[in-house]
């Protein structure tokens, strides 16, 4: 399985400054990656997956993240962070020919006014 | 992708008592997933549930206290028996998407044991 670190566990930043939220995964054998969004009292959104193909993915809400194979990373930004962007980040792994989801610790994401 | 409708959302028990969670998927799924979300923590798979066997229970979950059903391709139940105020989290249900490895999850269940 899969092992998925998210470093920071809170992230605060400024109304519209950058929004940077780190993940590595550990393998190989790059995996397919998801990062998804967890309002207060909700369940789990996806906001993007990278599967194949261009290492650039967009999602939605003005995310984006960047698979980097050499980095064993996948790091989630948003260039200017909204009040409603609040929530808990969780990033997400699975290897092709399995089918169990590998969660970061997550990351919550404050933004001051 | 998929829609899940699940239920409740939230709930107080009283320990020693059992509560069952429903999920309900709007399209026909081979594998759904439940999920435990401990305060503050993130999500560890409790089990996947296929459609006419057993459910498969990762480890340090068992099915005496965490019963599953799955009668249909669209439906399925986890039962938290014999609470203790240790089982206060989130219950989540998830279901695979097709061909795109997109997971889609229910709302969750909130539950407080006390």
């Amino acid at each position: 399985a899969q092992s998925v670190t998210q470093l920071g566990s809170h992230v605060s930043v400024s109304e519209g400054a950058l929004v940077l939220l780190r993940c590595n995964y550990s393998s190989s054998v790059p995996p397919y990656l998801f990062w998804y969004v967890q309002y207060p009292n909700q369940g789990l959104q996806l906001l993007l997956k990278y599967t194949t193909g261009a290492t650039l993915v967009k999602g939605i809400n003005g995310f984006e993240a960047e698979f980097k194979k050499s980095e064993t990373s996948f790091h989630l930004t948003k260039p200017s962070a909204h009040m409603s962007d609040a929530a808990e980040y969780f990033c997400a792994a699975l290897t092709a020919n399995d089918y169990k989801l590998s969660f970061g610790a997550g990351t919550t994401v404050t933004v001051r006014a | 992708s998929a829609v899940i409708s699940q239920k409740p959302s939230r709930d107080i028990c009283q320990r020693g008592t059992s509560l069952t969670i429903q999920c309900q998927v709007d399209s026909q799924v081979t594998m759904m997933f439940w999920y435990r979300q401990q305060p503050g923590q993130s999500l560890t798979l409790i089990a996947t549930a296929n459609q006419g066997s057993e459910a498969t229970y990762e480890s340090g979950f068992v099915i005496d206290k965490f019963p599953i059903s799955r009668p249909n391709l669209t439906f399925s139940t986890l039962t938290v028996s014999n609470m203790s105020p240790e089982d206060s989290s989130i219950y989540l249900c998830s279901v695979q998407g097709s061909g795109n490895y997109g997971y889609t999850f229910g709302s969750g269940t909130r539950l407080t044991v006390v």
